[in-house]
């Protein structure tokens, strides 16, 4: 079964870091891209950035670039997301999410249950 | 960017059709067939229903269904079920190699 797993999140000041990840199984990690998206409390989703299975592509929404920076290890098949200077507007939860091959990042398929990052 | 746009709220009887707009004039959107759909139970992951406008991933039911005219996108949930309440949200890819997201519609099985 496909499955993606996220952690990572927590509480943390404003002005502070976070660095979160997910752990990919039951697919080949580095054959699909992979998609962070983010849902603010009572909020609709909100993209926020993909990667090309490779790694070497990058993609964010443009009002976080520069904040955050996306990566893969696909020796460990895990994906992460760096976030700096947060701000209290980046509070939601997290959802790490499969694309679907072929399909570059338009699209995904299987998501994670999300981590939830709070900032206060 | 500006969401794409959709109604906020959808309601409908058991067995009865409804249909889910999302217009992205506005936003930039770059082509016609980059759209899908995604359905949210309350503290759930959305899961994928519709991808490239009318296409369905294997496992979702054929009351789903997706279409496109002009700048707007369309979803149709058919043969209504209770089961089907739930927040539903539209997604493009935009002009600036990034993906836009509608700001979601609640439907309400009556």
């Amino acid at each position: 079964e496909e499955q993606v797993v996220e952690s990572g999140g927590g509480l943390v000041q404003p002005g502070g870091s976070l660095r979160l990840s997910c752990a990919a199984s039951g697919f080949t990690f580095s054959n699909f891209a992979m998609t962070w998206v983010r849902q603010a409390p009572g909020k609709g989703l909100e993209w926020v950035s993909a990667i090309s299975g490779s790694g070497s592509s990058t993609y964010y929404a443009g009002s976080l670039k520069g904040r955050f920076t996306m990566s893969r290890d696909n020796s460990k098949n895990t994906l992460y997301l760096q976030m700096n200077s947060l701000r209290v507007e980046d509070a939601a939860v997290y959802y790490c999410a499969k694309n679907i091959g072929g399909h570059f990042f338009y699209y995904m398929d299987v998501w994670g249950t999300g981590t939830t990052v709070t900032v206060s | 960017q500006s969401a794409l746009t959709q109604p906020a709220s959808v309601s409908g009887s058991p067995g009865q059709s409804i249909t889910i707009s999302c217009s992205g004039t506005s936003s930039g959107v770059a082509t016609s067939s980059l759209v899908s759909w995604y359905q949210q139970h309350p503290g759930k992951a959305p899961k994928l229903l519709i991808f490239e406008v009318n296409k369905r991933p294997s496992g979702v039911s054929n009351r789903f269904s997706g279409s496109k005219s002009g700048d707007t996108a369309s979803l149709t949930i058919s043969g209504l079920q209770t089961e089907d309440e739930a927040d539903y949200f539209c997604c493009s890819y935009a002009r600036t190699s990034t993906l836009l997201f509608g700001g979601g519609s609640r439907l309400t099985v009556l």
